[in-house]
């Protein structure tokens, strides 16, 4: 089974840049989806088809893939922004997450 | 507006069983296919369960293959699952998804329910 794998936690200042990254075989060939996941909350889509973002998430919000990894950056990190983030593909027909990335704003 | 709002779940002794709704209001229910997914308590997303708009496919994860079935009601724009055969394991909060877009890249899931606990001990 396809395995997508994210680092369990990154800090950053608030005002700086945080990026994410998602491992895995070729996913430059995948259209990559990101969440994002607050404590006690259901999760929320960031990031559509590697750099689309839906309505109401604010331009901070990038993407990128290419290759074995996908990035989720985050510019002007802001407090509100601290929360769990996962990436997700498809494999034939089942539905496949990164284990996920603790964000932490010092 | 969009939501999804889930109902169901409790506490449960190993092998027995639960039925979890997730009642749909917005949107045009029968245009979309949905999905249920799972989250044990400190870990991170698994997808459970997937059906499509007219209820004719349906897919699941191996962990739960046999054990638990995804339906839909498209009159009362209602998506279930029933788990049987629970194991401690199972233990989660369960989320109902609708699958967006897809078109012309894979779907994404938006929104979400809010989620309902399932516990089995």
């Amino acid at each position: 089974s396809y395995v997508l794998t994210q680092p369990p936690s990154v800090s950053v200042a608030p005002g700086q840049t945080a990026r994410i990254t998602c491992g895995g075989i070729n996913i430059g060939r995948k259209s990559v989806h990101w969440y994002q996941q607050k404590p006690g909350q259901a999760p929320v889509v960031v990031l559509y088809d590697d750099t689309d973002r839906p309505s109401g998430i604010p331009e901070r919000f990038s993407g990128s893939n290419s290759g074995n990894t996908a990035t989720l950056t985050i510019s002007r990190v802001e407090a509100g922004d601290e929360a769990d983030y996962y990436c997700q593909v498809w494999e034939t027909r089942n539905v496949v997450f990164g284990g996920g990335t603790k964000m932490t704003v010092l | 507006e969009v939501q999804l709002l889930q109902s169901g779940g409790g506490l449960v002794k190993p092998g027995g069983s639960l039925r979890l709704s997730c009642a749909a209001s917005g949107f045009t229910f029968r245009r979309h296919a949905m999905s249920w997914f799972r989250q044990a308590p400190g870990k991170g997303l698994e997808w459970v369960a997937g059906i499509d708009g007219s209820a004719e496919r349906t897919f699941y994860a191996d962990s739960v293959k046999g054990r638990f079935t995804i339906s839909r009601d498209n009159a009362r724009n209602t998506v279930y699952l029933s788990m049987n055969s629970l194991r401690v394991e199972d233990t989660a909060i369960y989320y109902c998804a609708r699958e967006t877009g897809g078109a012309t890249t894979p779907p994404w899931f938006d929104p979400w329910g809010q989620g309902t606990l399932a516990t089995v001990s």
